[in-house]
C-alpha cells in the first residue's frame, strides 16, 4: 500500500526521444508536485497541481508538460529529451497548500532518468 | 547562489559522535522543514518549525529555528549508522506557495 508511487523507477533513453513518467498517490491529498534532483543532489520544484489545477510552474523548458487527469495522478511528459535532462525526478503530494505553509510533503521513490 | 545554503556539504563521523548541520539564508521564512533522504529513496519529513527561536526534539535529533527565521540547525547526539543519509532543509517564504530546498548535507556515520 505505497503512498506515492512512480513508474518507471529507471528510464534509459536516447536524446531526442519523448518519454512519460507516471505518478499516483493513494493518500487522498489535494496537491501534487514534480521535483528534479540533479547530480549534486539539489532538489528543485518544477510543477505543482492543486485539485488538478496548475499552481506552480517554475522556469522549466516547455518540453516538459505535466498532466493531471484527476487529483490522485500527476504525470510528466518530456519531449525531445536532452543530455541535461538526466536526473532523478520525484513526485510528491501533500494534503493541501494552506496559508500556514506547514504541509508535509510525501515523496515517491523517484525515477532515475538517463539520457544517452 | 541558492536560497538556502547548508553546511557542511559532506560529513563523515564515527558512531557515537555529535554533529550539527546548518541551514542559512538571507531571506525570512514562514516555516522551515528538515527532511532525510536515504539512497534510492525519496526525502522523508523529520520536522517542521514555524516560530522564531523554536526548538524541537526528535529522540537524538534537535532542531532549532533561528530567532529571525532566516536559519536553522540540526544537531544529532551520539550518531548511529542508521542516521546516515542526505539531510535537506526546506523553507517556505511569506509569499508564494512552495518550499525551497537547501543544498543538502550528506552524512555518513561509520560503525
Amino acid at each position: 500500500d505505497t503512498a506515492v508511487s512512480q513508474t518507471p523507477k529507471y528510464l534509459v533513453t536516447q536524446m531526442g526521444n519523448d518519454k512519460s513518467i507516471k505518478c499516483e498517490q493513494n493518500l487522498g491529498h489535494d496537491t501534487m508536485y514534480w521535483y528534479k534532483q540533479d547530480s549534486k543532489k539539489f532538489l528543485k520544484i518544477m510543477f505543482s497541481y492543486n485539485n488538478k489545477e496548475l499552481i506552480i510552474n517554475e522556469t522549466v523548458p516547455n518540453r516538459f508538460s505535466p498532466k493531471s487527469p484527476d487529483k490522485a495522478h500527476l504525470n510528466l511528459h518530456i519531449n525531445s529529451l536532452e543530455l541535461g535532462d538526466s536526473a532523478v525526478y520525484f513526485c510528491a503530494s501533500s494534503q493541501d497548500w494552506t496559508e500556514r505553509k506547514q504541509e508535509t510533503q510525501y515523496f515517491g521513490p523517484g525515477t532515475r532518468l538517463l539520457v544517452l | 547562489t541558492q536560497l538556502l545554503e547548508q553546511s557542511p556539504q559532506f560529513l563523515s563521523i564515527q558512531e557515537g559522535e555529535n554533529l550539527t548541520v546548518y541551514c542559512n539564508s538571507s531571506s525570512v521564512f514562514s516555516s522551515l522543514q528538515w527532511y532525510r533522504q536515504e539512497p534510492g529513496e525519496g526525502p522523508v519529513l523529520l520536522v517542521t518549525v514555524v516560530t522564531g527561536g523554536e526548538v524541537k526534539k526528535l529522540k537524538r535529533l534537535t532542531f532549532q529555528f533561528g530567532d529571525a527565521r532566516k536559519d536553522s540547525s540540526l544537531h544529532i547526539t551520539a550518531a548511529q549508522p542508521g542516521d546516515t543519509g542526505l539531510y535537506l532543509c526546506a523553507g517556505a517564504l511569506n509569499t508564494g506557495n512552495q518550499f525551497y530546498f537547501g543544498t543538502g548535507t550528506s552524512l555518513t556515520v561509520i560503525p
